[in-house]
């Protein structure tokens, strides 16, 4: 089975702040990685796709990259609405498997 | 645009089956391009792919539940249904369906069923 996993495992910013949270899996898995956002008590909503594909509806400041084993998300302008739970997740093989996330909060 | 809409006992007694269906809607469940999963998410932890499925009726599970897990796809209700037997409270979680490339990521996602497990 591969392992996700992401650092940091929590992040302080603040409003206007670029961050950046690495997901790394524990074999090749191509460009098969999504990004995903969840808020407290909501669904998560799928981000990226594909690496680095935005779905559709999702702000432009929110990318994604890296290909392999490492991959990185970056918002370049957090905005409020923004501070959440990210979860990565590898769809190159079953079983289907997610990172432990990373929760962003406000400083 | 597609919406699922969960639903299920918000309360399963240990040892039984926890049954839980999802309703497809703004789109067929039996296209060939679609695929639908189940996710699950114990209170304040992170997120475990259950399983996948599709009209074709070719579905992968998480080898961690494959003995008490069945997922199925009814084409006549255009819902997705998922049953996990012999429950145990590790099993308490919100459960989410997922889709329409749920092989690969999910696009849309149910609101969530918060099942318990306990007597």
């Amino acid at each position: 089975d591969i392992q996700m996993t992401q650092s940091p495992s929590s992040v302080s910013a603040s409003v206007g702040d670029r961050v950046t949270i690495t997901c790394q899996a524990s074999q090749y898995i191509g460009s098969w990685l999504a990004w995903y956002q969840q808020k407290p008590g909501k669904a998560p909503e799928l981000l990226i796709y594909a690496a680095s594909s935005l779905q559709t509806g999702v702000p432009s400041r929110f990318s994604g990259s890296g290909s392999g084993t490492d991959f990185t998300l970056t918002i370049s302008s957090l905005q409020p609405e923004d501070f959440a739970t990210y979860y990565c997740q590898q769809a190159n093989l079953f079983p289907r498997s997610f990172g432990p996330g990373t929760k962003l909060e406000i400083k | 645009q597609l919406q699922l809409q969960g639903s299920g006992p918000g309360l399963v007694k240990p040892s039984e089956t926890l049954s839980l269906t999802c309703i497809v809607s703004g789109g067929s469940i039996s296209s060939s391009s679609y695929s639908w999963g189940w996710i699950r998410q114990p209170p304040g932890k992170g997120l475990e792919w259950i399983g996948s499925t599709s009209y074709s009726g070719n579905t992968h599970y998480n080898p961690s539940l494959r003995s008490r897990v069945t997922i199925s796809v009814d084409t006549s209700k255009n819902q997705v249904s998922l049953n996990l037997s012999s429950v145990t409270a590790a099993d308490t979680a919100v459960y989410y369906c997922a889709g329409p490339r749920g092989y690969y990521y999910f696009d849309y996602w149910d609101q969530g069923t918060l099942v318990t497990v306990s007597s």
